[in-house]
């Protein structure tokens, strides 16, 4: 049982490039989530999802895309890469909603926008 | 949307003492509040938790109390050790929603 693992651990991205996050979860999870994380500012939510097929967006979704095609899979798709974007990104997931709910996050993607 | 504020954000300890995070929050209506641990390089892991129902909860060393009264919340660590460094968040739901809103985080160092 790996949980929640992620692809890249570390990418470096020009600007204008584009780039796929990947997300994989083996627990069964319902629900899926893209966080970002910048320094001193805690996990702002990007995306999530309730369910496969059915997607939403979070505080931040501005400049990213999400799919949800299977229950393990959850990839998030940056288009045109901008400084703005460095961050690190966590993928998590859990079994019911709400917000109410342990979330099992991934080990996290570092991405640099140069 | 609910709005989580977390102090402090740094915060230095010897070996041995204890360890006070506390955290405000916006939404009256929210009634579960959970406290994640992030270790250097990883991600975050929910360490413990508690709901509307009760004022207090512990598991060994850490207890969280809320007061819904005064809209805050806060995460004991008693006896603190070296492997208690991390950074602690804080989090709250947002009433209807599937989102949780977490606090900016504190970085706990224990010093040997």
């Amino acid at each position: 049982n790996a949980g929640v693992t992620q692809t890249p651990k570390f990418r470096i991205l020009k600007i204008g490039q584009s780039m796929t996050l990947q997300c994989t979860q083996d627990m069964n999870h319902n629900y899926m989530y893209w966080y970002r994380q910048d320094p001193g500012m805690g996990l702002k939510l990007i995306y999530y999802s309730v369910g496969a097929g059915i997607t939403d967006k979070g505080e931040v979704p501005n400049g990213y895309n999400v799919s949800r095609s299977t229950t393990e899979d959850f990839p998030l798709r940056l288009e045109l890469a901008a400084p703005s974007q460095t961050s690190v990104y966590f993928c998590a997931s859990s079994y019911y909603g709400g917000g109410k709910e342990t979330q099992y996050f991934g080990p996290g993607t570092r991405l640099l926008v140069l | 949307g609910e709005n989580v504020e977390q102090h402090p954000s740094t915060l230095s300890v010897q070996e041995g003492d204890s360890a006070v995070i506390k955290c405000t929050y916006s939404d009256s209506a929210s009634n579960y509040f959970p406290w994640y641990k992030q270790e250097l390089g990883k991600g975050p892991q929910l360490i413990i938790d508690i709901r509307s129902n009760v004022g207090e909860k512990k598991d060994q060393r850490i207890a969280v109390t809320l007061n819904k009264t005064a809209k805050h919340f806060s995460l004991h660590i008693t006896e603190t050790q070296p492997e208690d460094s991390a950074v602690y968040f804080c989090a709250a739901p947002q009433t209807g929603a599937n989102n949780l809103f977490f606090g900016t985080g504190t970085r706990l160092t224990v010093i040997p």
